[in-house]
């Protein structure tokens, strides 16, 4: 079975200062691989997505996440965060049956301190 | 971009009342619609997955009975959640699955409260 591990529970950043937040699958192809991002009672919000080609992918916000087969990683960058990157962030792994459901790892709270 | 419109963002409702939430894509067609639960500081657990014009598929121990969702429309899919108990209490997001590229668009999600 899938499955998508994120061994970090929270993260307190410093505003300018670089961030990666780790992520681990278990999946016996090539998975499909999402990081999202969500804010205080609010919903999800896309930054990237790893489907095949270019492990280093680029999303918004000045994210990128690199795709590392060897060692069934995802990681999840940015260079320089700015106070409203704060927010609970989540990878997620496509499941191989015809729906595509996502799974969800446990998330990883960002703080970003001044 | 793709827009899934979800209402209402926050409902209180009294125990054993139900309690319908919406979930409409504004500007595509969403044949598959995912519905999630999420509790406080917790991850999204997946309920049910819809498909447009037939019966929802539930996640193992969701009860169906309790988490009633219709998709009757390309647009439109609705959860109702029946004899609302205070357990019920929970953050409900829905998904849309946008085109066959497995791009997916979430709602804002429902904050319900059962008093």
């Amino acid at each position: 079975a899938q499955s998508v591990t994120q061994p970090d529970i929270h993260i307190t950043v410093s505003e300018g200062a670089s961030l990666e937040l780790r992520c681990n699958y278990s999946y016996g192809a090539t998975p499909y691989l999402f990081w999202y991002v969500q804010s205080p009672g609010q919903g999800l919000q896309l930054l990237l997505k790893y489907f095949s080609g270019d492990t280093l992918v680029q999303g918004i916000k000045g994210f990128e996440a690199e795709f590392k087969r060897s060692q069934s990683s995802f990681n999840l960058r940015k260079p320089s965060v700015h106070w409203s990157d704060a927010a609970e962030y989540f990878c997620a792994v496509m499941t191989t049956d015809s729906w595509g459901k996502l799974q969800f790892g446990a998330g990883t709270q960002v703080v970003v301190t001044p | 971009g793709a827009v899934v419109s979800q209402h209402p963002s926050r409902v209180i409702c009294k125990s054993g009342t139900s309690v319908k939430i919406e979930c409409r894509s504004l500007d595509f067609q969403a044949t598959t619609m995912f519905w999630y639960r999420q509790f406080p500081k917790q991850s999204l657990m997946l309920m049910a997955t819809s498909n447009e014009g037939s019966k929802a598929t539930y996640e193992q121990g969701v009860e169906k009975d309790k988490f009633l969702i219709n998709h009757a429309s390309l647009t439109l899919s609705t959860l109702t959640v029946t004899s609302a108990h205070p357990e019920d209490s929970s953050f409900y997001i829905c998904s849309a699955r946008v085109g066959s590229s497995y791009g997916y668009t979430f709602g804002s999600g429902t904050r319900l409260t059962v008093v």
